[in-house]
Parts: structure tokens; sequence; C-alpha cells
């Protein structure tokens, strides 16, 4: 069975500093993957997603960037966090072959303080 | 833009009564609609899929319905219980897995009391 892993679960990190947020995905190949933020009263806001390694497609622009290095690791990343950065993370795979449901990973809680 | 609206953010209803959520959307009828459950500080976790040629599905307690005349999406949890508390989402899957993004609602939050 397909299994979704994302990591820290919650950091506290200081206005200014860099961030990386890991996330695979297993028992599957070739998934689109994708890094949603989830804001206190703002739903589920689509960051970037991926079709294949070193694909990536940015819905918002911002301070953050993605990277897919291997075909079932996903990664978010910034060179400097703002304030506003804060929020929850959600890592999340779907394969057509596994029907047209999105799984999401455990989620990250990221504040910057 | 597309735009999807769940009508209510809140809904607190009595154990054993049906719940009725609500999701509305403009311009395109989506390939699929999508209703996902998320408790608090966890993922959103996948409950039902509907097709755009389908006017309704059902799982267990669970019930949604397509009117996309009204552009509108309907869910039912019927024989509610206190365990079906949390936060229900819609989302838009416009291209039913092509280009494999969906479009969430920011969810309505429902409280069952005992």
């Amino acid at each position: 069975s397909q299994t979704i892993h994302q990591w820290p679960a919650t950091l506290v990190q200081p206005v200014g500093s860099p961030l990386s947020l890991e996330c695979t995905v297993e028992g599957t190949s070739n998934p689109n993957l994708y890094w949603y933020r989830q804001a206190a009263g703002r739903g589920l806001q689509l960051l970037f997603y991926s079709v294949g390694i070193g694909q990536i497609s940015s819905e918002v622009p911002q301070n953050l960037s993605a990277s897919r290095p291997q075909d079932r690791q996903f990664i978010l990343s910034s060179k400097k966090l703002l304030l506003s950065d804060s929020g929850f993370y959600l890592c999340a795979w779907r394969h057509l072959r596994s029907g047209n449901t999105i799984y999401f990973g455990e989620g990250s809680w990221l504040t910057v303080v | 833009s597309q735009k999807i609206e769940q009508n209510s953010e809140a809904l607190n209803i009595q154990e054993g009564k049906t719940a009725t959520l609500t999701c509305n959307y403009t311009n395109y009828s989506p390939a699929y609609l999508q209703w996902y459950r998320q408790d608090p500080g966890r993922g959103p976790v996948f409950l039902l899929l509907i097709r755009e040629n389908e006017k309704e599905k059902r799982k267990e307690r669970l019930k949604v319905t397509f009117d996309t005349t009204l552009k509108q999406s309907l869910f039912h949890i019927t024989a509610s219980q206190p365990a079906d508390s949390a936060t229900y989402l819609c989302a838009l899957d416009l291209y039913g897995g092509s280009q494999g993004n969906l479009i969430f609602g920011k969810g309505t939050k429902l409280s069952v009391k005992p």
C-alpha cells in the first residue's frame, strides 16, 4: 500500500531563517506531488505541484521554492522566512492509476516568530 | 477564475439528525467534485467523489449530490454522530486528473452535539 510522510511535524523558526520541509511517498511510482498551505480561515492553497523529477509548477508567487530531486521526494524550501509564511503545510500525492483522489501527509506546523 | 464556496463556516446539529453541507462553484463545471474530511491538526482524508454525469453517490451514511445546472453539490450525513464532528472540504477537479490539480473550498466545520 502507499504511504506518505512529511517532516518535521512542527517547527518554530525566526524571521529570515531558512526552511526545508521534506516529503516522501512509498508504494507508488511517478506520482503527481503537491505542496499546499492552510492558513487560519483561508482554506487550502496550492503552492507547488510536480508531475515528474525536476518538473515544478508554481501556483503562487512568493519566497518559497520546491524541488523534486527523486521520483518520490518533494522538498519545500525558503532562503528567508517571513512572518506570513506561518501556517500548516501539507504534502500530497496523486496517481491516475489510484483514481482521482489526492492523499495528504500528516502536515507540518510552521510558526515564524 | 474558478471559485468554490462552502456557504457555512460552521454547522451545529444534534446527534441523530441529518447534516447537510453545501458547496457552490462558479464558471466551469468540473469533471469531478470531491469531498474530504479534516480533523484538527491532520491532513484531509478523501470521502467521496462524484462525476459530472452522476446525480448522486452514496457511501454508508454519506450521500453526495451534484447539480451542474445549479453549480452545486450537497453533502449529507444521515444519523449523525459526535464522531462525525470535523471540517468537511469540497474540492473541484476541473480536468479529471490530466493536470491533477484540485481547488479546495475553505471548509465547513461540523459539530454534532450528543
